[in-house]
């Protein structure tokens, strides 16, 4: 069945590294997105990729890098000039058309020490 | 950028109890979508809607997309301990757009 998967499910990194969320999609979709969500909160866009080897800034950008060097593969990483990394993270993909939605992945939670 | 008004931002319910939740913007929307997110996992889509004034039904859920494109609601009657979790609306403004998110609402069900 096709899906889309994000490992490790938990993630410890100590202060000041970076460190790099994986997600792999098997859907065939063009678009694929990283977001961040903190506890009690909503989704809020870090990045966003409609198509290999190029992304777009979502609207908390500043920390964070992508690649999208495949279509399957939309790589997040937090680097040590993200404030406050630990949070939730979730990766999305979907078709060229977003009327049928997003499908997510089961997220990763990242914890600084 | 748009923004959905999701309404309530928690509600705690006995089971069995019926639910309402809803979502507004003041922008027209061309797609409605319910999500459910369970605890420590990634939301999963529950309803799609695309016509104004359709009436959506999934097991216990409804959801229905308002008549003016600025609103959708979703509903769940009787509701059980595994409807625990955060739902979340979504939005299109165009069919190639990318998915405006309400801020979700947390339901807490009471055995």
């Amino acid at each position: 069945d096709g899906g889309i998967t994000q490992s490790p499910k938990y993630l410890f990194r100590k202060e000041g590294q970076n460190v790099t969320l994986s997600c792999e999609q098997n859907l065939n979709h063009d678009a694929m997105y990283w977001y961040r969500q903190d506890p009690g909160q909503g989704l809020r866009l870090i990045y966003y990729s409609q198509i290999v080897n190029d992304f777009q800034k979502g609207d908390i950008a500043e920390g964070y890098s992508v690649s999208r060097e495949k279509k399957e593969s939309f790589p997040l990483t937090v680097t040590s000039a993200q404030k406050n990394p630990t949070a939730f993270y979730l990766c999305a993909s979907s078709r060229e058309t977003t009327n049928y939605g997003y499908t997510f992945g089961s997220g990763t939670r990242l914890t600084v020490v | 950028g748009q923004q959905l008004n999701q309404s309530p931002q928690s509600m705690f319910i006995q089971e069995g109890e019926d639910v309402s939740m809803n979502c507004t913007s003041s922008s027209i929307f061309n797609t409605w979508l319910w999500y459910k997110q369970d605890p420590g996992e990634g939301p999963v889509l529950l309803i799609a809607l695309y016509k104004a004034g359709e009436l959506t039904s999934n097991g216990r859920l409804t959801a229905q997309f308002g008549i003016t494109r600025k609103d959708s609601f979703l509903n769940i009657s009787a509701s059980i301990p595994s409807d625990v979790g955060i739902y979340f609306c979504a939005g299109t403004l165009t069919s190639g757009s990318r998915l405006t998110f309400g801020e979700g609402t947390q339901l807490t069900v009471n055995p």
